[in-house]
């Protein structure tokens, strides 16, 4: 069974700082991975999808890469900035179903 | 402007009773999925549907009914065999097994 964790689950981090969020899976049989970001109380935002013969993909500051052999992604957030307080999430699509396994998410938070 | 919508954005319900939450997507997009979110867990997946006239149960089906009579529209409906509702609940599409996009949830309470 597809499993999927992200560590840290909260992170704190002055302005201006680079920093790194990681997703692990545990079945590297996955058609694709997409990070989320999520606001109190709202729905999901697509940050970055990639396909599972990609390595990365790069949305302003924003880059997400892929090591499917090792079930690892990463999100890459260049200067952060107060606005990217939010949570963050991964989702797996397994090779052989529509599903999205999520994992419990990153609360970030940056500070000025 | 294409995107999700989901209604009520709050919703209560006394207990025994029956109560539907409404997702609409005008992306015409072909899956469309709902998912449960409580406080400090991920996401865990309800019900989700490929196709019209056709849905799958995801984990946590038990005390969940769903429908998908029409591509754009697949409601959710908690009954009374749910015996822990209360939860946020997020209604999401996609089309060919690409990008996921989500509405703005329902905050669904017990009183």
């Amino acid at each position: 069974k597809q499993e999927v964790t992200q560590i840290p689950a909260a992170l704190s981090v002055p302005e201006g700082e680079n920093l790194v969020l990681n997703c692990s899976f545990t079945d590297s049989a996955i058609y694709n991975l997409q990070w989320f970001r999520q606001d109190p109380g709202k729905g999901l935002t697509s940050l970055l999808l990639i396909q599972s013969s990609q390595r990365e993909q790069t949305s302003g500051r924003l880059n997400a890469s892929l090591d499917k052999s090792s079930g690892r992604s990463t999100l890459y957030i260049a200067a952060s900035q107060p606005g990217d307080s939010a949570t963050y999430l991964c989702a797996v699509r397994p090779g052989r179903t529509d599903k999205l396994i999520f994992g419990t998410g990153t609360r970030l938070q940056v500070f000025p | 402007d294409g995107g999700i919508t989901q209604s009520p954005k709050y919703l209560f319900r006394k207990e025994g009773q029956n109560v539907t939450l409404s997702c609409e997507q005008n992306l015409n997009h072909d899956a469309m999925y709902w998912y449960r979110q409580d406080p400090g867990q991920g996401l865990r997946l309800i019900y989700y549907s490929q196709i019209v006239n056709d849905f799958q149960k995801g984990d946590i089906a038990e005390g969940y009914s769903v429908s998908r009579e029409k591509k754009e529209s697949f409601p959710l409906t908690v009954t009374s065999a749910q015996k822990n509702p209360t939860a946020f609940y997020l209604c999401a599409s996609s089309i060919d097994r690409t990008a996921a996009f989500f509405g703005q949830g329902t905050r669904l309470t017990v009183v």
